[in-house]
This record gives structure tokens, C-alpha cells and sequence, in this order.
């Protein structure tokens, strides 16, 4: 079964960069079929794509974060990286990754727990 | 960017009854889309994909329709347990990935 678990910190000050890590267990980050994604939930709200990750490098972000993100992936870790830089209280969210291609549709399935990452001033 | 809309926002309903929650993109989408439920202090489950195919595990209560830019999501009969708030997501035309607002299901 495969298992996702998201890590980092949960309070980042306004204007530093939020770093969240997922690792992946019970299979293959490098298994082509996949895409791994990153979304996001403020409190209460709904849903936000922020990005997706190939095994290979291949990026997909969201425009409506300005160029504020970075995603990466580490194979020999069977981890995938998330970084969004000048941060402000409107990036105060629970982060979700997630598998993208259940069944070769660009949907989700499994997500990690979340964590929830808070802004300060 | 394609907009994803649900309605309603939240729908008050009674253990037993049948439910049908609507989802519509703002271009054709084709079959692109799929339903999640979410619990409080839960990460979102996979429901439907290909606006109608049940994920593994899932109910048959669950069933999903539409294509192009209407879609509805169908709960034959509520139980307890499909209190939740619940998302529609476009995948057809990506970047980017979209989702709707989400439809509350209370219990009335």
C-alpha cells in the first residue's frame, strides 16, 4: 500500500520560505506512470493545485502563485520537495501531497495526512 | 484557467434520502473530472474519475455523471458516514488542475 507523509515546519515567519518534504513509501517514486503533486487547503476553504513533479524532473506549477514556487524530487530519497518563497499569511494552509495518475487520469489518489503550515508576522 | 463551480454550497439532507450534488466547468472539459469527499481533519479520498467510474473501495451509492460542463455527483441513499463536504476537480486541460469550492452535506 502506498503510504504518503509530508514534513516540515509548521511556523514560517512572513517573507522566509516554506519547505515541505514528502516521502513516499511502499512503492517507487520513479515509477513513470506518476506525476506527484503538491495542494494546498487554507483554514476552511477549499482546495489549491499548486504543482506537479515527473521522476524526471518535468515541473507543472500553478500560475497564480507568481513564480513564488519551487518543486523538486530526490529519487535516491523516494522524496519530492516543495518550496514557496516570500511567504505572507495567505499562504497559511494545510499542504497535501499526493500521487497524480490513478489509473492513467490525472487525478489524485493517495494523499498524505496534510500538515498544516502557519504564517507569522 | 478553467473555473470550476458547485452548487450549493451546502445542502442540508436527512440519513436515507438520495442526494444529487452538481459541478460545472467554465469550457467543455469532456469526461476530465473527478469527485472527492473530505472529512474534518482528513485528507481528501478519491470518489470518481472519468466523471463516472467509481475508485476502488468505493460504494455503489456513489455514482457519478455528465460530461462536457455539467457534471453530477449522486448518493443513492445518505448514510451517516457521507457527511462531508465534497469537490469537484477538472484535469482535462492542465496547468493548471482546478477544483471547485466544495458542496456541504449536513445533517438536517
Amino acid at each position: 500500500q502506498l503510504l504518503l507523509q509530508e514534513s516540515g515546519p509548521g511556523l514560517v515567519r512572513s517573507s522566509e520560505t516554506l519547505s515541505l518534504t514528502c516521502s513516499v513509501f511502499g512503492g517507487s517514486i520513479s515509477k513513470t506512470t506518476f506525476y506527484w503533486g503538491w495542494i494546498r487547503q487554507p483554514p476552511g476553504k477549499g482546495l489549491e493545485w499548486i504543482g506537479s513533479i515527473y521522476f524526471s524532473g518535468s515541473v507543472y506549477h500553478n500560475p497564480s502563485l507568481n513564480s513564488r514556487v519551487t518543486i523538486s524530487v530526490d529519487t535516491s530519497k523516494n522524496q519530492f520537495s516543495l518550496k514557496v518563497r516570500s511567504v505572507t499569511a495567505s499562504d497559511t494552509a494545510v499542504y497535501y501531497c499526493a500521487r497524480q495518475g490513478y489509473y492513467g487520469y490525472d487525478v489524485f489518489d493517495p494523499w498524505g495526512q496534510g500538515t498544516l503550515v502557519t504564517v507569522s508576522s | 484557467e478553467i473555473v470550476m463551480t458547485q452548487s450549493p454550497a451546502t445542502l442540508s439532507v436527512s440519513p436515507g434520502e438520495r442526494v444529487t450534488l452538481s459541478c460545472r466547468a467554465s469550457q467543455n472539459i469532456r469526461n476530465g473530472l473527478a469527485w472527492y469527499q473530505q472529512k474534518p481533519g482528513q485528507a481528501p479520498r478519491l470518489l470518481i474519475y472519468g466523471a463516472s467510474t467509481r475508485a476502488t473501495g468505493i460504494p455503489v451509492r456513489f455514482s457519478g455523471s455528465g460530461s462536457g460542463t455539467e457534471f453530477t455527483l449522486t448518493i443513492s441513499s445518505l448514510q451517516s458516514e457521507d457527511f462531508a463536504v465534497y469537490y469537484c476537480q477538472q484535469y482535462n486541460n492542465w496547468p493548471p488542475i482546478t477544483f471547485g469550492q466544495g458542496t456541504r452535506l449536513d445533517i438536517k
